[in-house]
């Protein structure tokens, strides 16, 4: 959807280094969240984040939700190639409970 | 704990068949979404219910498409007189309520309409 976009589309990193993935939207969010999608497979919740400012870490992966609520990045640290797929942001965006999603970043991890 | 499932996994069929796509959500989750994703894209609002009713059916593309979850549980995703542009994998997820809540999400339907 073009009203939350992501960048980069896809993403080559060496195995061990530093990355950030962008979710931008031109609305407030009321929420947003973070998935990560491996081929074949359901999407696999990671993040939650709901307040401006906000910031979460789960073992690697720190997600901000900048104060306006309008951006959000995922940072992960020294990339592993389990972090490998496709990471989505979904956002609530009108508070009628419909997430609208970004079109998803490829990440792949070079060895 | 078994999570969403969904059924079949892989469909074929022709234009113009009638087909039926199942979710079965994790138990005692009240809130239900059908999402549709096509390659290289996120996922596509459908519908969601709350416990049996239909909260919000507007991202049905039209009246081919049809949903329901009569006993506030397992959902049927309907879609009558198929054409080549539904091919898409389709994804249900559940949740234990509407807001706030992750959303768990079954491994999807791909369906491909010859």
């Amino acid at each position: 959807s073009q009203e939350l976009e992501q960048s980069p589309q896809s993403l080559i990193v060496q195995e061990g280094k530093n990355l950030t993935i962008n979710c931008t939207s031109s609305k407030t969010l009321y929420g947003l969240y973070w998935y990560k999608q491996k081929y074949g497979e359901g999407l696999i919740f990671l993040m939650m984040l709901q307040k401006g400012g906000e910031e979460k870490s789960h073992e690697k992966i720190t997600a901000k939700l900048d104060e306006k609520k309008q951006q959000s990045s995922l940072h992960i640290t020294a990339s592993q190639p389990s972090h490998a797929g496709i990471y989505l942001c979904g956002a609530d965006m009108d508070s009628n409970y419909q997430l609208i999603w970004g079109a998803g970043t490829k990440l792949i991890i070079k060895p | 704990g078994a999570g969403v499932s969904q059924t079949p996994s892989n469909k074929v069929t022709e234009k113009g068949k009638y087909v039926e796509l199942r979710c079965d959500p994790i138990s005692g989750h009240t809130a239900l979404y059908w999402y549709r994703q096509s390659l290289g894209q996120g996922p596509e609002f459908l519908i969601y219910f709350q416990g049996t009713g239909a909260a919000d059916d507007s991202g049905l593309p039209n009246d081919r498409f049809f949903a329901v979850r009569p006993e506030g549980s397992v959902s049927t995703l309907k879609i009558q007189r198929t054409e080549r542009g539904d091919s898409a994998v389709y994804l249900c997820a559940s949740s234990p309520g509407l807001r706030w809540n992750e959303q768990f999400f079954g491994p999807g339907t791909r369906l491909t309409v010859l």
